[in-house]
């Protein structure tokens, strides 16, 4: 089975401080994603990654930054924490190949103060 | 313009009834793929059903089928017999192009509630 697992599963910052976001996946998948999730606003697309070391803008990428050093882990950062970006992180992987349904982690709560 | 719709916020549906969860999409690509997605309170979305717009026949995983009407752009998913534990979120989403590397489109989802 695909694991994906995300750092935390609730987190709880103040306005101001930097924030790091981290997912891993132990399939050897090459694509990577982060998404925040919002009541009526469905998933977004934040970052993606499809190798080491790159990465590409998705829909809302203001107010965040990613890095990808390793394959298997992407890392989402908030450099600024602010109210807004109060939501649900949700991280996922896909293969790139077939299908390539993407395969998701359990989600970040993540409050900001 | 939104690519995937997904018109009914909410439903409950007494169990053992079969359900059918409501999908409509946008694109001029004519190679596309269309994924359902379950999502529990728990938070993880799961991959039910995926149909690509090539596929001649409706996909089907166990309870789960895909009712595709290409023509209508129409892509709901049926699930049979439902069950306590099938309460929960529903994503439609959809993948424009050839290249698997074609990013997702999620609709905003419906959520199931199935009455004892």
């Amino acid at each position: 089975d695909v694991k994906v697992t995300q750092s935390s599963r609730y987190l709880v910052k103040r306005t101001g401080e930097k924030v790091f976001l981290e997912c891993v996946q132990d399939m050897d998948h090459e694509n990577m994603f982060w998404y925040r999730q919002d009541p009526g606003l469905g998933l977004r697309l934040i970052y993606f990654s499809y190798d080491v070391k790159m990465k590409e803008k998705g829909d809302i990428p203001e107010g965040y930054s990613v890095s990808r050093e390793k394959k298997e882990r992407f890392s989402l950062i908030l450099e600024s924490a602010s109210t807004n970006q109060t939501s649900m992180y949700l991280c996922a992987s896909s293969s790139g190949q077939g299908i390539d349904t993407q395969y998701f982690g359990p989600g970040t709560r993540l409050t900001v103060l | 313009a939104q690519k995937i719709t997904q018109t009914q916020p909410g439903m409950f549906v007494q169990e053992k009834e079969a359900v059918t969860l409501d999908c409509t999409y946008d694109t001029s690509d004519p190679s596309y793929g269309l994924f359902w997605y379950k999502q529990p309170s728990s938070g993880e979305m799961i991959f039910l059903i995926y149909q690509g717009s090539y596929d001649q026949q409706n996909a089907t995983e166990g309870r789960y089928s895909l009712n595709f009407q290409k023509a209508r752009k129409s892509a709901n998913l049926v699930i049979s017999a439902s069950q306590l534990g099938d309460s929960a979120m529903y994503f439609c989403a959809m993948r424009e192009g050839v290249t698997v590397n074609d990013k997702i489109i999620f609709g905003k989802g419906t959520r199931l509630h199935i009455l004892p």
